[in-house]
């Protein structure tokens, strides 16, 4: 069975601040695929990031940084000087190897404050 | 707008009634996924479309809801005899083979 942990249900930081956001995952394929998502208050999900099981490189874009670690099935999210723009609720998610279906974690709540 | 479409963007129906949602699909999509999300929950899976057939369904389908994709284009979700539980925002996805899920704004159902 396929699941995602994301333990902080919710995050607030000051403007500036970096803060990381943790993602669990359990899977028994041995290809997967891992996925970032931003849903802003306006509801709709925006696609931030997504990661193939054999790509362990982490990945930076612009202020977001990924650390991917098979070793302890995590895929945290790093958002550098945050902002608050960067308000969200943040969702890890997870696919097998057909990306036949997505299973998400339970959202992370980010508050940004100026 | 090349991007998903999702209509109607909201509707309260009463119990017992009847509702459709639909769904359009970045064109050259060939895959369609249907969502379900509760207030401070992540999305649920619930079916899923390969071109017009529908591959797989979650168990949160019950025999209430039943959806379609004829030809492979837009698709429909019908939710019938609806109840207070089936109150939810509705999310349609789509892509292209193994590639990242393009998400629509969804369609926030209120069953009153």
């Amino acid at each position: 069975a396929q699941k995602v942990t994301q333990a902080q249900t919710e995050i607030s930081v000051v403007e500036k601040e970096d803060v990381t956001l943790d993602c669990v995952y359990e899977t028994r394929d041995t290809t997967y695929y891992l996925f970032w998502y931003k849903q802003p208050p306006s509801g709709e999900l925006v696609f931030l990031i997504r990661r193939n099981s054999f790509d362990e490189q982490n990945e930076i874009s612009g202020r977001y940084s990924w650390n991917f670690q098979k070793s302890t099935s995590s895929f945290n999210f790093t958002i550098t000087a945050s902002q608050v723009v960067d308000s969200a609720v943040y969702f890890c998610a997870l696919s097998g190897g057909n990306n036949n279906d997505m299973r998400f974690g339970a959202g992370t709540r980010l508050t940004v404050k100026p | 707008d090349t991007g998903v479409s999702q209509d109607p963007r909201h509707k309260i129906t009463k119990r017992g009634q009847n509702v459709t949602f639909r769904c359009d699909p970045i064109s050259e999509h060939n895959r369609l996924y249907w969502y379900r999300q509760t207030l401070g929950q992540g999305p649920e899976f619930l079916t899923y479309f390969q071109n017009e057939a529908q591959l797989e369904k979650s168990r949160l389908l019950s025999d209430r809801f039943s959806a379609e994709r004829p030809k492979g284009s837009f698709s429909t979700l019908e939710i019938q005899r609806t109840e207070q539980g089936d109150s939810a925002m509705y999310l349609c996805a789509s892509s292209l083979a193994a590639r990242g899920y393009t998400f629509g704004s969804g369609t926030r159902l209120t069953v009153v």
